[in-house]
């Protein structure tokens, strides 16, 4: 199975700050890795696929990067919208869910 | 709008059994893959079980296979899931997913919550 690692756990930052994720398999995915946003109370939302391609809808100031083991999520300037969970998902073989990273807003 | 509604979930002793069910609009439902994923309580995602268009196909994570049974009835635009001999750590929050591009969740219900307990 792969076993997929976020880092931090948590994070707290400021509106307007960039914020990165790091998301890492325990073997090569190449590029088949997603990212999700999930808000108290609310199902997950997609954001990016494919490692770098942006859903339709989700804000610019969201983007994805990485390929092979190590991939990062980016939020270029932080909003107060932006304060949830971000999962990411390889899809390699099966499908597995990193554990999340909390993102807070100073 | 796409809607994804579950239901079916609520309070079970270990061993029982549960049918959780989920309502989809707004999509043509038998054109998708479909996918149950669960969260346990101040935990991460995990993939439960999909099935194809057609229900020709599924598969499920370990955990899982042989107790739970995903199924689809597409004049009814539903996906269901039937569990089986369930667990203490089957508790979570249940949610139904369409699959895009065959491994990608762009829409997800709001969940329904199983408990597992004596």
């Amino acid at each position: 199975d792969i076993q997929m690692t976020q880092s931090p756990s948590t994070l707290s930052a400021s509106v307007g700050d960039r914020v990165t994720i790091t998301c890492r398999a325990s073997q090569s995915i190449d590029r088949w890795l997603a990212w999700y946003q999930q808000k108290p109370g609310k199902a997950p939302k997609l954001l990016i696929y494919d490692a770098s391609s942006l859903q339709s809808g989700v804000p610019s100031r969201f983007s994805g990067s990485g390929s092979g083991t190590e991939f990062t999520l980016t939020i270029s300037s932080l909003q107060s919208d932006d304060s949830a969970t971000y999962h990411c998902q390889q899809y390699k073989s099966y499908w597995t869910f990193g554990q999340g990273t909390k993102v807070e807003i100073k | 709008e796409v809607q994804l509604v579950e239901s079916g979930g609520g309070l079970v002793q270990p061993g029982g059994s549960l049918k959780l069910s989920c309502v989809a609009s707004g999509i043509t439902f038998s054109s998708y893959w479909m996918r149950w994923v669960r969260q346990a309580p101040g935990k991460g995602l995990e993939w439960v079980a999909n099935i194809k268009q057609d229900g020709s196909e599924k598969h499920y994570v370990d955990s899982v296979r042989g107790r739970f049974t995903i199924s689809r009835d597409n004049a009814k635009n539903s996906l269901y899931l039937q569990m089986n001999s369930l667990r203490v750590d089957d508790t979570a929050l249940y949610y139904c997913a369409r699959v895009l591009r065959g491994h990608i969740l762009d829409y997800w219900g709001q969940g329904t919550l199983v408990t597992v307990s004596s």
